[in-house]
Order: structure tokens, then sequence, then C-alpha cells
């Protein structure tokens, strides 16, 4: 059973551009969701999506966009990147969208803002 | 506002040296308590969920805890291939997922 699956591991972009991550759910979960992890914040939520709708929102500015297509990958896009902006960038996928539900995490994008 | 913190943030231990982490959670309706292992260059993988105060669930050499205010992770003998972050995340009523910064464990032989 393939797990979660996010493209790119590693990129490095300049301050001012834009960044598309994306991530292909494990087959047969419909609930995605994006977090961003640095060392001092740790993991923080960025949204979660469910059959294509946005379920859920952390509070991060409209610079964070996301969003899910009708086979439940998931792309997040980051404009205008600042360096503040460079972290590991995680998607997680669950069957379901409420309840207690477990993630199932991929390995991330490392995102590096020079 | 909905809180998540764990102590310590950094332990080292010799093996065999069993210990716990604290996980406090403040959140608006707790709908569960999960616990997750995180190795350098990976994804978090879920270790437990916990529901309700008083709620025990155990795995190898770990054991989780839940009270109405925190959460405990015993860890009894511990080997070096332990060594790796343990996170914590409280869910709340509206289903948002707020991790703990996690505590750092290294177990040397």
């Amino acid at each position: 059973k393939a797990g979660v699956t996010q493209t790119p591991r590693y990129l490095i972009k300049t301050r001012g551009q834009q960044v598309t991550l994306s991530c292909s759910p494990i087959s047969g979960h419909r609930s995605v969701s994006w977090y961003q992890q640095t060392p001092g914040q740790g993991l923080q939520f960025l949204f979660e999506y469910f059959s294509e709708t946005q379920r859920n929102k952390g509070n991060f500015p409209g610079r964070f966009s996301g969003r899910q297509f009708s086979n439940s990958r998931s792309e997040m896009n980051v404009s205008t990147l600042e360096l503040g902006d460079s972290a590991l960038y995680l998607c997680a996928s669950s069957p379901m969208a409420t309840g207690a539900n477990v993630l199932t995490f991929g390995a991330g994008s490392r995102l590096t803002v020079l | 506002e909905d809180q998540v913190t764990q102590s310590p943030e950094a332990l080292r231990l010799q093996e065999g040296e069993s210990s716990s982490l604290n996980c406090s959670y403040t959140v608006s309706g707790l709908r569960g308590l999960f616990w997750y292992r995180q190795d350098p260059g990976k994804g978090p993988e879920f270790l437990f969920t916990l529901y309700s105060a008083g709620e025990e669930k155990e795995k190898e050499r770990l054991k989780a805890t839940l009270t109405k205010k925190e959460s405990f992770l015993h860890i009894t003998a511990p080997k070096p291939e332990d060594s790796a972050t343990y996170l914590c995340a409280a869910q709340t009523n509206t289903d948002k997922l707020i991790f703990g910064t996690g505590t750092r464990l290294q177990v040397f032989p």
C-alpha cells in the first residue's frame, strides 16, 4: 500500500518567488491536511481539504493557499516568498474529515528561501 | 486559546533508564489526544490515540495515559532505536489538530 507522496522533496527559492507543492494521499483517503514545521514553532496547521472543499484553515496569511482535486490529490501554493517561509511542509491524509482521525504523513517538502 | 505544551524539550537517557514525557493541553472540547513519533528526515508516524481521561494504551516499551489536563508517554527500559522526536497533538471539537513542539529523545547504549 503506497504511502503519502510529496513532491518535490527539496527546493530552493528566492524571496518574492512563488512555489507549488504537491501531495498524493493514500488511495481511498479523501481528507488532506497541510502543516508547516519549523524548529521554533513545531507543526502548525495550514489547511484541510475534504472532497475538494476547504474544511478548516489555520492562521496563515493569504499568501498561503491550497486546493484539492477530484482524485483527492492536493497542492499548496505560497506566493511572494519570504525568508520566514523556509520550513518543512508536511502533508497528511486520512480516510474521513470528522472525528478523531489518525493522520498518515508524507516525508515532507523542505523549502529554503534565500 | 487552544494550546498544547510538551516537556521536556529534550531528554537524554541511558539504555534501560525509564522515563516519562509530558503533554499539557488546553483545548475547547477535546475529541482525541494523539501521540506521534518523528525520525529525522521523515514525517510523523502515528503511535496512539486517547479519547477520555483514565484511558491507557501500550505498545512495546511505550505506554500513553490521559488525564483531563495532560497526557504522559512512559518509556520503559528504552533502547537506542527509541531515539526520535515525540509529538503530541490535541484534536478540538472543530476538528483542528493542535501539535506541541515535541520532545527530542536520545537513548545512549
